[in-house]
């Protein structure tokens, strides 16, 4: 059964701050990894994707991943209120469907 | 410009009823999904189609029956629906399977 394992949360950080989010997914042969925001009520917005080992930034975000501890997380720099959301870590091989996780949800306090 | 849409956005029905969902994309994307979305907000694979074809049907009962008629429409059918239907559902597209999707606003069943 693969698995994409994330904290629920609440995860509550003070505006400015840098909000961590992690996500560990159990299929080794995981090859694309996916951060999507979902506010309550609405539909999940993608906000970042990687492929490759490492880092990646846009903007005050930043996708990390390390497959050989089959670890993604995602950094909020700056955290606003307005990121307030539930944040979906979700991972797929290539031609099969996305696993996603259950899901953190992120608190910002101003 | 709506990129993904689905209609209706709400459905409320009785049991044993059956109803059936509407999702377009004109992204141009070769792949499009459902997926069902439950009370406690885990997002679920249902089915997968590309160019039209099945690709992925997870274990679903067999009273939900996807349509493609083409690549930008992905239809969703329900028979004698039943209570735990009652959920949100998402149409996605992709422009194949390895790559990010993206959803449209879903739809929320209420099945009473």
């Amino acid at each position: 059964q693969k698995e994409v394992e994330q904290n629920s949360g609440p995860l509550s950080v003070p505006e400015g701050a840098i909000a961590s989010l992690n996500c560990t997914y159990s299929d080794r042969g995981s090859q694309s990894f996916f951060w999507y925001r979902q506010y309550s009520g609405k539909s999940p917005e993608l906000i970042m994707f990687i492929y490759s080992n490492g880092d990646k930034e846009d903007g005050r975000f930043t996708a990390q991943l390390n497959k050989a501890s089959q670890y993604v997380s995602l950094l909020i720099r700056d955290s606003q209120p307005s990121d307030s959301a539930t944040y979906l870590c979700a991972v797929n091989q290539a031609g099969t469907a996305l696993i996603f996780g259950k899901g953190t949800t992120l608190s910002v306090s101003s | 410009d709506t990129a993904v849409s689905q209609t209706p956005k709400y459905l409320v029905t009785q049991m044993g009823n059956d109803k059936s969902i509407k999702c377009e994309q004109n992204l141009g994307h070769d792949t499009m999904y459902w997926y069902k979305q439950d009370s406690k907000k885990f997002l679920k694979i249902m089915f997968s189609y590309n160019n039209k074809e099945l690709i992925i049907n997870e274990t679903v009962p067999n009273r939900f029956s996807p349509k493609s008629p083409d690549k930008a429409h992905l239809n969703l059918h329900i028979n004698s629906l039943e209570l735990g239907d009652s959920a949100v559902y998402f149409c996605a597209s992709s422009p194949n399977h390895s790559y990010e999707q993206y959803f449209g606003p879903g739809t929320r069943l209420t099945v009473t």
